[in-house]
């Protein structure tokens, strides 16, 4: 149980598009996403929770307009990368939990290189 | 504020020896405790996690950890490592209170010798 799942697992995108990225929870509904961003070589950082039907909460230096997070569903958050540079190129992982549960299951990361 | 420090970025350890990474966390609440390790390219795999009761915590291929109020701790131990745990491990802190929102350390990446 508590599954949940990415899409894709990696992605290349030329510099000024858009691109966009699934969080799926496969067997639960997930009444609050994370979003975290993972540059090469150093750690996890959140950049944003999404509580379904609502809007997303941004942590600070993180550009809402640039990251756009829909969670519109109880088993689906996107993010979005709009007007993709280069300096976004990086690992992208999702989480997923419910008030029931003590923590929060991971997808398996989105990989974006923008070129 | 949650946060997580791992003091050692890199660990070098011969296959066989023990193995213990150190990590400090810092929260004004009883906190919950994970230990997760990725591989390169590779998401996270979750070796164990604390919220309560017994200190001492079992978890994924042969790996446990020690929670220690006192110092605020919760260090991961293996006895006789193996090549395959070269790996970049992270200690992370949060709590049902924030949601179950993770705050994660630095990192250790441990490099295993022949």
């Amino acid at each position: 149980g508590a599954v949940v799942s990415q899409h894709p697992s990696w992605v290349i995108c030329k510099s000024g598009t858009s691109v966009k990225i699934e969080c799926r929870s496969l067997d639960f509904q997930a009444t609050t996403m994370f979003w975290y961003r993972q540059f090469p070589k150093q750690s996890l950082m959140l950049m944003a929770t999404s509580n379904e039907g609502s809007k997303a909460t941004y942590e600070q230096g993180v550009e809402k307009d640039k990251f756009l997070i829909n969670h519109a569903s109880l088993t689906l958050s996107t993010l979005t990368v709009t007007s993709a540079h280069p300096e976004d190129s990086s690992f992208y992982i999702c989480s997923a939990t419910t008030q029931r549960h003590t923590e929060a299951f991971f997808g398996q990361g989105t990989r974006l290189t923008v070129v | 504020a949650q946060s997580v420090t791992q003091p050692d970025i890199h660990i070098t350890v011969s296959e066989g020896a023990s193995l213990e990474l150190r990590c400090n966390y810092s929260y004004g609440a009883t906190p919950y405790l994970f230990w997760y390790v990725q591989s390169p390219g590779q998401g996270l795999q979750l070796l164990l996690k604390y919220f309560s009761g017994d200190t001492l915590v079992q978890g994924i291929k042969g790996f446990e950890a020690e929670f220690k109020r006192s110092q605020s701790s919760f260090n991961l131990r293996k006895p006789s490592v193996h090549w395959s745990d070269a790996a970049e491990y992270f200690c992370a802190v949060g709590a049902k209170a924030a949601g179950n929102k993770l705050t994660f350390g630095g990192g250790t990446r441990v490099l295993v010798k022949p």
